[in-house]
């Protein structure tokens, strides 16, 4: 069985650029959330997608957007690039969606980004 | 504001010996937690679970523990291996109240061979 997958792995980008993520959930999962991850802050979550629908948001500026489409697979996107926004950006898939039983998150490895 | 903590950013304990990773927590509503581990270059992985209805919960090395009335939880792993160097996350969540999953800021654990 695939696990999550997240492409790319790694991207440089200079400020003011955007930029689009991917996430391909485990076959069957319906359920993807995003997560940023810096140094001293820990995981913040950003936004979670269910049928193509967004169920929560987290306290992020609207440069952070994110879709999802009929397949499940994914995308965030976050325009205007600050130096800030660097960091790891995580995934994770789900059955079910966030708060609805007892369930475990699949994290992909992660796409790394480095705002220059 | 940082409804999970973890306190302490890193850890180093002898191979062998048993190591103790701590979290808060403020949100008394909270009911369900977990622990995740994370190796650099790799996505967070499900390490272990508890309930709320629960004060311990164990499997194999790792042994969760909850103190509801302080708000507080705590991973043992005995004995310590080199391959649980690691950064460990707990999270903790509402299991049926629609809510996402709120995350610590991570302990940073080295076993010491």
């Amino acid at each position: 069985k695939a696990g999550v997958t997240q492409t790319p792995r790694y991207l440089i980008k200079t400020r003011g650029q955007q930029v689009t993520l991917s996430c391909s959930p485990i076959s069957g999962h319906r359920s993807v959330s995003w997560y940023q991850q810096t140094p001293g802050q820990g995981l913040q979550f950003l936004f979670e997608y269910f049928s193509e629908t967004q169920r929560n948001k987290g306290n992020f500026p609207g440069r952070f957007s994110g879709r999802q489409f009929s397949n499940s697979r994914s995308e965030m996107n976050v325009s205007t690039l600050e130096l800030g926004d660097s960091a790891l950006y995580l995934c994770a898939s789900s059955p079910v969606p966030l708060g609805t039983g007892a369930n475990v998150l699949t994290f992909g490895a992660g796409s790394r980004l480095t705002v220059l | 504001d940082q409804q999970v903590k973890q306190n302490s950013p890193s850890l180093s304990v002898q191979e062998g010996r048993i190591s103790i990773l701590n979290c808060d927590y403020t949100n008394s509503m909270f009911d369900y937690f977990l622990w995740y581990k994370k190796y650099p270059a790799e996505g967070p992985t499900f390490l272990i679970s508890i309930s709320s209805i629960k004060d311990k919960n164990e499997d194999g090395r790792f042994t969760v523990f909850l103190n509801k009335s302080a708000k507080h939880l705590s991973l043992h792993i005995v004995p310590s291996q080199p391959g649980d160097s690691a950064v460990y996350f707990c999270a903790a969540t509402r299991v049926f109240g629609n809510e996402k999953l709120t995350f610590g800021t991570g302990t940073r654990l080295t076993i010491i061979p």
